[in-house]
């Protein structure tokens, strides 16, 4: 099985300012399409999880371009410019290039 | 507006059966593969299964295969998941969700594991 490992475990940020957190693939997310199945999901207290990037780098409908992803085949970074408050959550990665598909274990981001 | 809807949840004992309903509105469900999702109880997220759009296939993780069954009836833009010799370590909030991008989700549902 394909495990996910996020970092930090939680982030606290000022908002107006940035967050990055860590997804780290134990494989290759790269397909033989050449797509990278990766995937980042924000679930707000209280609520169900949303997308908001796709296949790595790609933002899904309705999400403001404060968020933004990067990675390689096996390290990827979520970052969210200029923080607002609400941006609290926990942010899971997941992949979806195999199965069993799995996700991380999330990184809680708190307000300063 | 795309709206899934999952019922069916509740307290049942260990080693009897649940089934778990999602109705789909808003898009073509019959062009769409669809999954179930649970977190436990403040824990993270965890996949239970998926269905192929006509389906005729699924997958399942080991956790629950041979004692979970998802299947969906097009006609009914209906998602089932039916659980059977449920333990505690099932209990969780389920939701319905849309692949392959996992794109929407249900409010969830609860089920309770216990006796």
């Amino acid at each position: 099985d394909i495990v996910l490992t996020q970092a930090p475990l939680s982030v606290s940020v000022t908002p107006g300012e940035s967050a990055s957190i860590s997804c780290r693939s134990s494989k290759s997310l790269l397909s033989s399409k050449g797509i990278t199945s990766l995937y980042w999901y924000l679930q707000r207290p209280g609520k169900s999880p949303q997308l908001l990037i796709y296949q790595m780098s790609n933002l899904a409908s309705g999400v403001p371009d404060r968020f933004s992803s990067s990675g390689s085949e096996t390290d990827f970074t979520l970052k969210i410019s200029k923080v607002e408050t609400e941006d609290v959550g926990v942010y899971y990665c997941g992949h979806r290039l195999e199965y069993p598909l799995t996700f991380g274990s999330g990184t809680k981001l708190e307000i300063k | 507006e795309v709206q899934l809807v999952e019922t069916g949840g509740g307290l049942v004992q260990p080693g009897r059966s649940l089934k778990l309903s999602c109705v789909a509105s808003g898009f073509t469900f019959n062009n769409y593969w669809m999954s179930w999702t649970r977190q436990a109880p403040g824990k993270g997220l965890e996949w239970v299964a998926s269905i192929t759009n006509s389906g005729g296939s699924t997958y399942y993780p080991d956790s629950v295969k041979g004692r979970f069954t998802i299947s969906r009836d097009n006609a009914q833009n209906t998602l089932y998941l039916q659980m059977n010799s449920l333990r505690s370590e099932d209990t969780a909030t389920y939701y319905c969700t849309r692949i392959p991008f996992f794109d929407y989700w249900g409010q969830g549902v609860m089920v309770t594991v216990s006796s």
